[in-house]
């Protein structure tokens, strides 16, 4: 199957800051990302889904302005976490999905922050 | 209701058991059928796709869709400690035109040897 990075894989830091998440799609063109949330034992949560080079979609309850997503080619997708709190700490995940793959989706391998 | 329901389990079974998970949905729309592998703090890894009803099988796992009754179920045979994880069904909407897809809440599954 096709191979989706994140980076990074974790990341600690201090509530109020801001933390920038990137997806990319190693060796396929991901025309939609996704971003989920993950809470301990519970299942993903889709966040959103962002098409190259559009504005992205947000599920309900999801803030736009709070969690910015960019998705400026074809093989990266970036989530910036702005003035991050503690509530925020979660397992993060991208899926990346192209024409070329039907419907199949490809997920990174998540990070995982934590909001002190 | 939730539009997918699936047992969290968590479910513990002897090494070389056949393993069996299910999950029903609500919505009759959904026409592409997935089950995800989790190990512990890593994504999820793509096992089974099927579309539609009927059976698909894979080495030691069977998928099967049975859409009159909107349930699904993922057989593993001669289970593995190797396959002590958690287990997500999915599915989509196609006709929503997007890749969107729906989660079960995943079942723990753990392997003794």
């Amino acid at each position: 199957g096709a191979v989706v990075s994140q980076h990074p894989s974790r990341v600690i830091c201090k509530s109020g800051t801001s933390v920038k998440i990137e997806c990319r799609s190693l060796d396929f063109q991901a025309t939609t990302m996704f971003w989920y949330r993950q809470f301990p034992k519970q299942s993903l949560m889709l966040m959103a889904t962002s098409n190259e080079g559009s504005k992205a979609t947000y599920e309900q309850g999801v803030e736009k302005d709070k969690f910015l997503i960019n998705h400026a080619s074809l093989t990266l997708s970036t989530l910036t976490v702005t003035s991050a709190h503690p509530e925020d700490s979660s397992f993060y995940i991208c899926s990346a999905g192209g024409l070329a793959n039907g419907n199949e989706q490809f997920f990174g391998p998540g990070t995982r922050l934590t909001v002190l | 209701q939730k539009e997918v329901e699936q047992d969290p389990g968590p479910l513990s079974v002897p090494e070389g058991a056949i393993v069996s998970l299910n999950c029903t949905y609500s919505n009759s729309a959904f026409q592409y059928f997935m089950w995800y592998r989790q190990y512990s703090r890593k994504g999820p890894e793509l096992l089974m796709y099927t579309y539609s009803s009927g059976n698909k099988e894979d080495g030691r796992f069977t998928a099967q869709v049975d859409k009159s009754s909107k349930y699904i179920s993922l057989f593993i045979r001669d289970s593995q400690p190797s396959d002590s994880a958690t287990y997500l069904c999915a599915m989509i909407d196609s006709g929503a035109g997007s890749y969107q897809l729906t989660f079960g809440k995943g079942t723990k599954l753990s392997v003794i040897p």
